[in-house]
């Protein structure tokens, strides 16, 4: 069973661009969740998606956008990228939303550098 | 809003050595709990879950970590470390009204060999 691809592994962007990141889920898992990885901030909540829609957002700013297509891959967006943007940023799948006992399964991460 | 903290954040031990690792949470309502560990260069990966019923839990790799609800705990316990376990871990916690996860600080953990 294949796990969760995310991909690009790296890039490197400079101040003001935008950039799109993807995640594909295990087969079958309808529910991603994207978290950033700093090391000043540890890890922390982006959103969540669950059947083309978001369930829950975290306290980032609009800049940070997110969509989900039917077969349950998921993108997420940051515009105007600024140098505090560069981080590790995850990917976890789940089968089902709001019953945490089914477990997170994470991605490799998308190392995001920002110049 | 609901917060993990995690008050080691660098651990070293020699192999052979027993490992505690503190994780404290300040959500009252029902929580499911998670340990995950991050080897260097590596993704995260679940070690050990609870949810409801016996409040020791046992994980991979011989980890396993202990519920205390009158504490607000969920300590990670290991009673020999070997090298391999050179690794940072992540305490973290679902309030399960969704999927979102809320993570410590993480603790670096270095095992000598």
């Amino acid at each position: 069973k294949a796990g969760v691809t995310q991909t690009p592994r790296y890039l490197i962007k400079t101040r003001g661009q935008q950039v799109t990141l993807s995640c594909s889920p295990i087969s079958g898992h309808r529910s991603v969740s994207w978290y950033q990885q700093t090391p000043g901030q540890g890890l922390q909540f982006l959103f969540e998606y669950f059947s083309e829609t978001q369930r829950n957002k975290g306290n980032f700013p609009g800049r940070f956008s997110g969509r989900q297509f039917s077969n349950s891959r998921s993108e997420m967006n940051v515009s105007t990228l600024e140098l505090g943007d560069s981080a590790l940023y995850l990917c976890a799948s789940s089968p089902e939303l709001g019953r945490g006992n089914y477990g997170y399964t994470f991605g490799s991460g998308t190392r995001l550098t920002v110049v | 809003a609901q917060s993990v903290s995690q008050h080691n954040h660098h651990v070293i031990l020699s192999e052979a050595a027993s490992l505690e690792l503190g994780c404290n949470y300040s959500y009252g309502g029902t929580v499911n709990l998670f340990w995950y560990v991050q080897y260097p260069g590596q993704h995260l990966q679940l070690l050990l879950k609870y949810f409801s019923g016996d409040p020791l839990v046992k994980g991979i790799k011989g980890f396993e970590a202990e519920f205390i609800k009158s504490k607000f705990s969920f300590n990670l316990r290991k009673p020999s470390v070997q090298w391999s376990d050179t690794a940072e871990y992540f305490c973290a916690v679902n309030n399960n009204a969704g999927n979102m996860l809320t993570f410590g600080g993480g603790t670096r953990l270095m095992v000598k060999p």
